[in-house]
């Protein structure tokens, strides 16, 4: 699988977009890319993935660009429940394993 | 609908105790995937299996841990002779079938306190 490259941390305003970046340079075209979620304690939650085009759910938004080089993670109004660790992963479709990072830590502030 | 759910919650050890985790996957569903994640790590992939059968089990150490999904009941994680260094967080997911384009739903998982 692809390597991803993620922001250790960043902070977020309650109510303001949070937009999460992600590498992913070495992509190969049947890679897709998956966004999971940890808060703490939990097991991940899956967010959202997609291919080459943009997604959208009632979660979240992906945004791939055309390169497919990157992707930013759009989650449209931040709660404080929104507080945990984000992960991106790049995995080939049919392939049943994902591959962690470390993630970005993503605190949302009152 | 209940989701994948693992106990139990919390298992605290002695050094040399076995270790038994269980799986239940989601209705329906007969693969499941355990990871670990150790202390201020990100999750490892460990073992697939599928009922009755292991598919994949190059992630999990080859002494002390076994894994099993009988045709009835859930799926176990035994850890033997538990050492310090087991001591992490376990989590399992499941999904209908092996290709899976699409997000696992993890269970909370079981954290492992070896003493």
């Amino acid at each position: 699988d692809a390597k991803t490259t993620q922001p250790p941390s960043m902070d977020c305003a309650e109510g303001r977009a949070a937009n999460l970046p992600c590498n992913h340079s070495t992509i190969s075209g049947n890679e897709y890319v998956y966004w999971y979620r940890q808060i703490h304690s939990q097991g991940p939650q899956y967010i959202i993935h997609g291919l080459k085009n943009n997604e959208t759910n009632e979660m979240a938004s992906l945004i791939i660009t055309e390169d497919r080089k990157s992707s930013t993670l759009i989650l449209p109004h931040a709660t404080l429940r929104d507080t945990a660790v984000y992960y991106c992963i790049v995995r080939v479709g049919g392939d049943y394993k994902l591959s962690f990072g470390a993630g970005t830590t993503v605190t949302v502030r009152a | 609908n209940a989701g994948v759910m693992q106990n139990p919650r919390h298992l605290v050890r002695r050094r040399g105790q076995e270790a038994r985790l269980r799986c239940s996957p989601m209705k329906g569903h007969s693969h499941v995937y355990w990871y670990r994640q150790l202390p201020e790590e990100g999750l490892k992939f460990m073992v697939y299996l599928q009922k009755e059968n292991i598919i994949d089990e190059s992630g999990m150490p080859k002494e002390r841990f076994s894994a099993e999904f009988p045709k009835e009941g859930p799926s176990i994680l035994r850890i033997q002779q538990v050492v310090r260094g087991d001591s992490a967080a376990y989590f399992c997911a499941s999904s209908p079938d092996r290709v899976a384009n699409y997000g696992y739903t993890f269970g909370s998982g079981t954290r492992l306190t070896v003493v």
